[in-house]
């Protein structure tokens, strides 16, 4: 496995104003994924970020909203912009490893708007 | 589009129990299945994974199965413990060079000294 290392581990936001956590792998990685586990629900794939190119965006979800960077294979930030209450959510990098398909998790960045 | 039930939300066991955990998935067509665990407030803990030509896969007291004709998984856990309380997530892969997983709402397990 990976040590996947989020920072903020959490936050609270004011509305209207814009949060970028970070994701940190002490090992290269192919794929990177940010997440999203809203209260009581289950994850749902925010986005696949792109080493060197444009994240490539699930439905429901837009640049302008969640913009992601990816400037290598070890790092990705995403941000969360214009929050509002409803954003409030755990968000989660993850990264696939060498066994194919197999998903590895970071702590999770718990947000919480006001 | 594939959606994943897991039955039931919540589960409360004594200690020493084994138990069984369910996911269900509409779409048969998968390229893996895989367990999480998920402690409060933390991100998730990768336990098993199981590929589509594969029925099943152990790691210590832990047993998953697939059937994939039916639309189902099962985590089995032997001799439960205290620390084996926490939420457990199921997700199907779906497409090979696709690793987006459709997660299920979890099971949450609360095993009793």
């Amino acid at each position: 496995s990976a040590v996947i290392s989020q920072k903020p581990s959490r936050d609270i936001c004011q509305r209207g104003t814009s949060l970028t956590i970070q994701c940190q792998v002490d090992s290269q990685v192919t794929m990177m994924f940010w997440y999203r586990q809203q209260p009581g629900q289950s994850l749902t794939l925010i986005a696949t970020a792109n080493q060197g190119s444009e994240a490539t965006y699930e439905s429901g979800f837009v640049i302008d909203k969640f913009p992601i960077s990816r400037p290598n294979l070890t790092f990705s930030t995403l941000t969360v912009s214009n929050m509002s209450p409803e954003d409030s959510s755990i968000y989660l990098c993850s990264v696939v490893l060498a066994v194919p398909g197999e998903l590895f998790f970071g702590e999770g960045s718990r947000l919480t708007v006001l | 589009k594939q959606e994943v039930t897991q039955i039931p939300a919540a589960l409360s066991v004594p200690e020493g129990e084994n138990l069984v955990l369910n996911c269900s998935f509409t779409d048969s067509a998968i390229y893996n299945l895989q367990w999480f665990r998920q402690d409060p407030g933390k991100g998730l803990t990768s336990l098993l994974l199981i590929q589509s030509s594969q029925r099943e896969q152990t790691s210590g007291r832990l047993n998953a199965s697939l059937d994939k004709s039916s639309g189902r998984s099962t985590l089995y856990i032997a001799a439960s413990q205290p620390g084996d309380s926490a939420t457990y997530l199921c997700a199907v892969g779906s497409g090979a060079g696709s690793y987006q997983l459709t997660f299920g709402k979890g099971t949450k397990l609360s095993v009793i000294p």
